[in-house]
């Protein structure tokens, strides 16, 4: 299996344009996760969908924030505007829910920065 | 999920067993502890996760203590790639649908 797979693995732009992040969970899996990583505040989660129904959004900044997922297999995380506070590493994950460990599988993220 | 403390860091040499403690002193009956870890500029990694019972697996140990209120990471021979920030994460259940809360974790450094 490939993994979880997100792209772009690096994303430089200006503050105010819009960004996506994107996720393609691995294949059968039907949690996933957005985290955002940083320095200061460490590794937050921002959402989290069930068979691609957000089931947590507490975590997402604020409304310039917006994530879907459309189908098991694909989802996106947008930021309309970006600002440079927003430079980060973004991690997607998936998991599938019900029996075994639990275990989330991570991507190897999106390296954000908003000049 | 109940909050977890650990060491902010600690250097441990190659080949030899590293322990790293994780205090969980407001654990539930129904929480498991989890552990990750999270190698420079890579997604975090799942290690082992436990109830109340040690568990081991081809990376680590897990000993949790009988009060559950505490737990130790065991890498028996540390290598250099094992250099990372390690995670101690209690958690509800191991369904996938709980959410996963990290905290800061402690940074290990395997020393030649």
């Amino acid at each position: 299996d490939a993994g979880v797979i997100q792209s772009p693995r690096h994303e430089v732009t200006e503050m105010g344009q819009e960004v996506t992040l994107r996720c393609k969970p691995i294949s059968g899996h039907n949690s996933l996760f957005w985290y955002r990583q940083t320095m200061m505040r460490g590794l937050e989660l921002l959402i989290y969908f069930n068979n691609n129904v957000p089931i947590d959004d507490s975590g997402m900044p604020e409304d310039r924030f917006s994530a879907k997922m459309p189908n098991a297999s694909f989802s996106t995380l947008k930021i309309q505007p970006s600002e440079p506070r927003d430079s980060a590493v973004y991690f997607c994950a998936s998991s599938s829910l019900g029996g075994g460990t639990g275990e989330l599988f991570f991507g190897e993220g999106s390296r954000l920065t908003v000049l | 999920d109940a909050k977890t403390t650990q060491p902010t860091s600690m250097d441990c040499a190659e080949g030899r067993a590293a322990n790293l403690p994780c205090n969980h002193s407001t654990i539930s009956g129904n929480e498991y502890v989890y552990w990750y870890r999270q190698i420079h500029s890579q997604g975090p990694q799942y290690i082992i996760h436990g109830l109340k019972n040690n568990e081991t697996n081809e990376m680590a140990s897990l000993i949790i203590t009988e009060d559950r209120k505490s737990s130790t990471l065991i890498l028996p021979h540390a290598t250099l790639r094992d250099t990372a920030v390690y995670y101690c994460i209690v958690r509800v259940s191991k369904a996938a649908g709980n959410k996963l809360t990290f905290g800061g974790g402690t940074r290990v450094l395997v020393k030649p």
